[in-house]
């Protein structure tokens, strides 16, 4: 098992622009988690999964974000129309059941310009 | 005021000294308490866990957790240079929430 794995590691785009971010959890874990982390803080929660069904949004993800993850597999984050503020570095995590703490990918960092 | 508060550091200490690591947090319904550690352009790696109050050790690492007074913290003990890294404490109301509560991190260096 390679772990979480994330794609791709980094991207740049013009503001305006679409991004699609792909997240491979490891293969046994039924949870998925995404987070946006910026410089000097926090990952700061977005949404999560359980299987394929997305349980929880933060009110932090706006319109312009979506979470898919169609047969519970590996799940995708697409930003619509991304602006400056976006530029983060967006980690996924997953997680086996009631577990504590979540196994963490090493992140996709956004740059839009 | 944001729910979980870390001391910002940075911090930097000399090899084989002992490190306390603190955060403070507002919201009562957390239960179940983590420190994970985040090196550079990685994502953070659990490091340990806790439930409710009280202390657990692993190997040079303790954790304590204080419900009545809202605080936590993490000490290293036989810090090495390996052990540079940001540390972020999270807290979560159950392993059934999903969300993870994290604060800003503390810098800490090892110097050799």
């Amino acid at each position: 098992d390679t772990g979480v794995s994330q794609d791709p590691r980094h991207k740049i785009t013009k503001r305006g622009q679409n991004v699609t971010f792909r997240c491979d959890p490891i293969s046994e874990h039924n949870r998925l988690y995404w987070y946006r982390q910026t410089l000097g803080q926090g990952p700061e929660f977005l949404t999560y999964f359980q299987n394929e069904a997305q349980l929880e949004k933060s009110r932090l993800l706006s319109d312009r974000f979506s979470a898919e993850r169609p047969k519970g597999s590996f799940s995708t984050l697409e930003i619509q129309r991304t602006e400056q503020g976006d530029s983060a570095m967006y980690l996924c995590a997953s997680s086996y059941g009631q577990t504590y703490g979540y196994t963490f990918g090493s992140g996709t960092r956004l740059t839009v310009v | 005021q944001k729910e979980v508060e870390q001391d910002p550091g940075p911090l930097s200490v000399p090899e084989g000294a002992i490190v306390s690591l603190n955060c403070t947090y507002s919201n009562s319904a957390f239960q179940y308490f983590m420190w994970y550690r985040q090196y550079s352009r990685k994502g953070p790696e659990l490091l340990m866990y806790t439930y409710s109050s009280g202390n657990k050790e692993d190997g040079r690492f303790t954790a304590q957790v204080d419900k009545s007074s809202k605080y936590i913290s993490l000490f290293i003990r036989d810090s090495q240079p390996s052990d540079s890294a940001t540390y972020l404490c999270a807290m979560s109301v159950n392993t059934n929430a999903g969300k993870s509560t994290f604060g800003d991190g503390t810098t800490l260096t090892v110097k050799p």
